[in-house]
């Protein structure tokens, strides 16, 4: 079965600048979840969608959001970038009680 | 609140010994326990979970993990240590019965020894 899939591998952007970052689950799965991988913070939680809907969001300024597709498919979108929000972008999926199942992530760097 | 300790940031171990990653975890519920092993610029990856079968949970690449309630406890343990486990290695709880939140913890980095 294909896992799930991050695209782009890596994104460049200057500061102000917008991003799109995509994320295909695992087929079947109808959860998505985003996170933030910053260099010495860990993993930080900032999205979770099901079905479609925004289920609960992490501490981050309202310029993180995203959305989920019908087909479960999810995008995340980051206004305004900053040069703080240079990181590592991770996508996962699940499916009711089973475990998450993550992308290999999208490297954003801010110059 | 729900929340999971990692009580090494970083455990050095040389190639074949024994290696343990200590986890201990606050939840109000039975919890579910999992632990993921990330590789440098890659995602994370399932390696055991506990979802209250057996305390003992095998895994995969010969890890395993065992449940202690009365100690809030869900050590990670391989007998032999290899270079390719050199990694970081997240505990993570999950909060309640369907989807909802995964809280992880801070990770662990292994480094592995020749």
């Amino acid at each position: 079965e294909a896992g799930v899939t991050q695209s782009p591998t890596h994104l460049i952007k200057t500061r102000g600048q917008q991003a799109t970052l995509r994320c295909s689950p695992i087929s079947g799965h109808t959860s998505v979840y985003w996170y933030q991988q910053a260099l010495g913070l860990g993993l930080q939680f900032l999205l979770w969608y099901d079905e479609g809907e925004e289920r609960n969001r992490g501490n981050f300024p309202p310029r993180f959001s995203g959305r989920q597709f019908p087909n479960y498919s999810s995008e995340l979108n980051v206004n305004a970038l900053e040069l703080e929000d240079s990181a590592l972008y991770l996508c996962a999926s699940s499916f009711g009680d089973q475990p998450q199942h993550f992308g290999d992530g999208t490297r954003l760097s801010i110059l | 609140a729900q929340s999971v300790t990692q009580l090494d940031s970083h455990v050095s171990v040389s190639e074949g010994t024994p290696v343990l990653l200590r986890c201990n975890y606050s939840s109000s519920y039975s919890p579910s326990l999992f632990w993921y092993v990330q590789h440098p610029n890659k995602g994370l990856q399932l390696l055991l979970k506990y979802t209250s079968a057996a305390t003992l949970v095998k895994g995969i690449n010969g890890f395993e993990a065992e449940f202690k309630k009365s100690e809030t406890s869900f050590h990670l343990t391989k007998p032999s240590a290899h270079m390719s486990d050199a990694a970081e290695y997240f505990c993570v709880v999950k909060l309640g019965n369907y989807g909802q939140n995964f809280v992880f913890g801070p990770g662990t980095r292994l480094s592995v020894l020749p």
